[in-house]
């Protein structure tokens, strides 16, 4: 089976601080990993991918097999960063996307 | 480029009814997915249409079906209808059938059943 867990519903941070939102994942095999994004009034929108390798917003996330992890970081983080974070796997059964449960970020000015 | 679109935005049913629910995928992209996303439980896998065909189905119900048009739109039918179906029904689409790839997802329709 697979699942990913954020075990951080809620995180704060202040303005300018760094950011990591925690993600694992249960799978058994090479999953695809993906940190989609919903900002205040509007849609889920796919914020970054482990197979592209690129930063979005300042944003990156490492995919460690060894840990089952995909952590989301930003060294500074910004006020238009609060939002609703969500990870998400895709793996054997194409077509199937298995998120997390989702971490609310609030950056403080 | 116009992005997923769904219909309607609200949708207020009795317990026992039907409800249909639309989604018109982002031109040029053939296959659709249906998410639930009910309080507490997160977002959850319902469909994936591919070419007119169910490819995949979650962990739901028969009385949760659907399908796809020629024109790659499609609808999803919810039967007989629970207090516990009363969710937000996301769509979304991809150019690549059944990724993995990036899914492009509409506003979705708040189902509220009574």
């Amino acid at each position: 089976a697979q699942r990913v867990t954020q075990p951080e519903k809620l995180l704060s941070v202040f303005k300018g601080a760094p950011v990591e939102l925690k993600c694992n994942y249960s799978y058994s095999g090479s999953p695809e990993l993906f940190w989609y994004v919903q900002y205040s009034r509007q849609r889920l929108q796919l914020l970054l991918r482990h197979i592209s390798r690129e930063s979005i917003k300042g944003f990156t996330a490492d995919l460690n097999k060894g840990e089952t992890s995909f952590h989301l970081k930003k060294p500074f983080a910004q006020e238009e960063d609060s939002a609703m974070y969500y990870c998400a796997l895709s793996g054997r059964s194409y077509g199937k996307l298995t998120f997390g449960q989702g971490t609310i970020l609030t950056v403080h000015p | 480029e116009a992005g997923v679109t769904q219909s309607p935005t609200h949708l207020i049913k009795t317990r026992g009814q039907q409800a249909t629910l639309r989604c018109s995928p982002i031109s040029g992209h053939t296959s659709v997915y249906w998410y639930q996303q009910a309080l507490g439980l997160g977002l959850q896998f319902l469909l994936w249409y591919d070419e007119g065909e169910e490819r995949n189905r979650g962990n739901f119900p028969p009385r949760f079906s659907g399908r796809q048009f020629p024109n790659y739109s499609s609808e999803l039918n919810v039967n007989a209808l629970e207090l516990e179906d009363s969710a937000l029904y996301l769509c979304a689409s991809s150019k690549e059938p059944g990724g993995p790839d990036e899914q492009f997802f509409g506003p979705g329709t708040r189902l509220t059943v009574l």
